[in-house]
């Protein structure tokens, strides 16, 4: 089955900086990767996702680049805010049309913005 | 957007009750539901995926008989904890996907249910 691996487990960086998450997967035959943000006791939220047809998507401060070849996948965080300190899991699942396939996610990152 | 609420979003209960957990699609039909569990400080583990109608697939090291899972329609799951221990102490978090989705889950916002 899939596995995910995640990397760094805990990053701290200034306010203004770039922040950069590593996910690797195992699955080749993966094709859907969210990236969720998750603040303490709530819900991951879907902050960027991006499917194997592309290799980089962006939404304003947030991007996520994709290399099928190397099976790997990153988030990138620009100008990072104190509000964007969370822990961040990426997934991995094969998206087979029919909606049954569970998520793999990494072990997280937090994410600590210091002001 | 997908919305999907979970009840209750906390329960604290003696050791040897058993605690139901709803997970319900609001404004969408969701055809397959996930059940995560979330230790402090820790990744979701998935524990199950339940599909509308049908036995709910458990994930290996995953007790079927003590997670009760039901999915008897489009909009609602349940996740009963049978017999529960303090070791169950956790954070459970339902997700949902509907037809139209391509790969997109939708969280619930969780229960934290803690066993004295």
């Amino acid at each position: 089955g899939e596995n995910v691996e995640q990397h760094p487990s805990t990053l701290s960086v200034q306010e203004g900086d770039s922040a950069v998450i590593k996910c690797t997967y195992s699955d080749s035959a993966s094709n859907y990767f969210p990236w969720y943000k998750q603040e303490l006791g709530k819900r991951p939220q879907l902050i960027i996702d991006i499917r194997s047809n592309v290799g980089e998507k962006k939404d304003q401060r947030i991007a996520v680049t994709l290399n099928k070849t190397a099976k790997h996948f990153s988030l990138h965080i620009t100008e990072t805010q104190p509000e964007d300190s969370a822990v961040y899991f990426c997934a991995a699942t094969r998206d087979r049309g029919s909606g049954n396939t569970p998520l793999v996610f990494g072990k997280g990152t937090r994410l600590s913005v210091i002001a | 957007g997908a919305v999907v609420s979970q009840h209750p979003s906390w329960v604290i209960c003696k050791s040897g009750t058993s605690v139901k957990i709803e997970c319900r699609s609001l404004d969408f039909q969701a055809t397959t539901m996930f059940w995560y569990r979330q230790f402090p400080k820790q990744s979701l583990m998935l524990m199950a995926t339940s599909n509308e109608g049908s036995k709910a697939t458990y994930e290996q090291g995953v007790e079927k008989d003590k997670f009760l899972i039901n999915h008897a329609s489009l909009t609602l799951s349940t996740l009963t904890v049978t017999s529960a221990h303090p070791e169950d102490s956790s954070f459970y978090i339902c997700s949902a996907r509907g037809r139209a989705a391509r790969g997109e889950q939708f969280f619930g916002p969780g229960t934290r249910l803690t066993v004295l």
